[in-house]
């Protein structure tokens, strides 16, 4: 059973476009929704966060969109650059310290220029 | 302050061998995890410990061991590797307060059994 489902599996975007990346969850005790991204050979690093109590969350270029009654949230990067290529994971978890990340199998951004 | 440091990089095993990947933090993070991430599986947890002396399975535990003796240093133990156990192994902390649930990973360790 996977917890938390994200789609596509890849995307190609052009430079200056829109990049979006959707989640969906099944487990309502989550409370706790980051975003990592993870370029090739290094460890995921932690790129924007969302608790439930909000809608959206933006940071610079970055938005995360979140739906509590639909159990989805997306990330979306504004005015995408080929440094933005890389894999996005979506997770979730219970929002305590200590607990663990639950994560979406990834999606691997490509942004041409 | 280097953050987590994971070693080896690299490593290749032989069926049967054992092996342990270090992991170090260097932020005076209680909590730690290890990950491992299979291509287009996503990461998914090992183990994890809440502070020295404490620990605790994830969602695949079987085949591996750690043991937590110091805040510092969370190591991981391959027993009998298998060509199950090749993957990416990634070390990760986090600090104790009820806020703060931002895990910082390692470099991984690329492990090859065959």
């Amino acid at each position: 059973q996977q917890q938390v489902k994200q789609s596509p599996q890849s995307l190609i975007v052009q430079k200056g476009g829109i990049s979006i990346i959707n989640c969906a969850y099944e487990n309502t005790a989550f409370d706790y929704f980051p975003w990592y991204q993870q370029f090739p050979g290094k460890g995921p690093a932690l790129l924007i966060a969302i608790r439930p109590d909000v809608s959206e969350k933006k940071e610079g270029r970055f938005t995360i969109s979140f739906n509590k009654s639909a159990k989805q949230f997306s990330l979306h990067i504004m005015d995408s650059q080929p440094g933005d290529s890389a894999t996005y994971f979506c997770a979730a978890s219970k929002g305590q310290a200590g607990t663990a990340l639950i994560f979406g199998k990834g999606t691997t951004l490509s942004v041409s220029s | 302050n280097a953050g987590v440091t994971q070693t080896p990089k690299f490593r290749i095993l032989k069926i049967g061998q054992s092996m342990t990947l270090q992991c170090t933090q260097d932020m005076n993070h209680n909590y730690m995890y290890w990950y491992r991430q299979d291509p287009g599986m996503g990461l998914k947890l090992i183990y994890y410990s809440v502070g020295a002396g404490i620990t605790d399975k994830g969602e695949v535990p079987n085949g591996y061991n750690v043991s937590r003796s110091t805040t510092e240093d969370f190591p991981l133990r391959l027993e009998l590797a298998a060509p199950s156990q090749t993957s990416v192994y990634f070390c990760a902390s986090s600090r104790r307060t009820s806020d703060a649930v931002e895990q910082y990973f390692g470099p991984g360790t690329r492990l090859t059994v065959t």
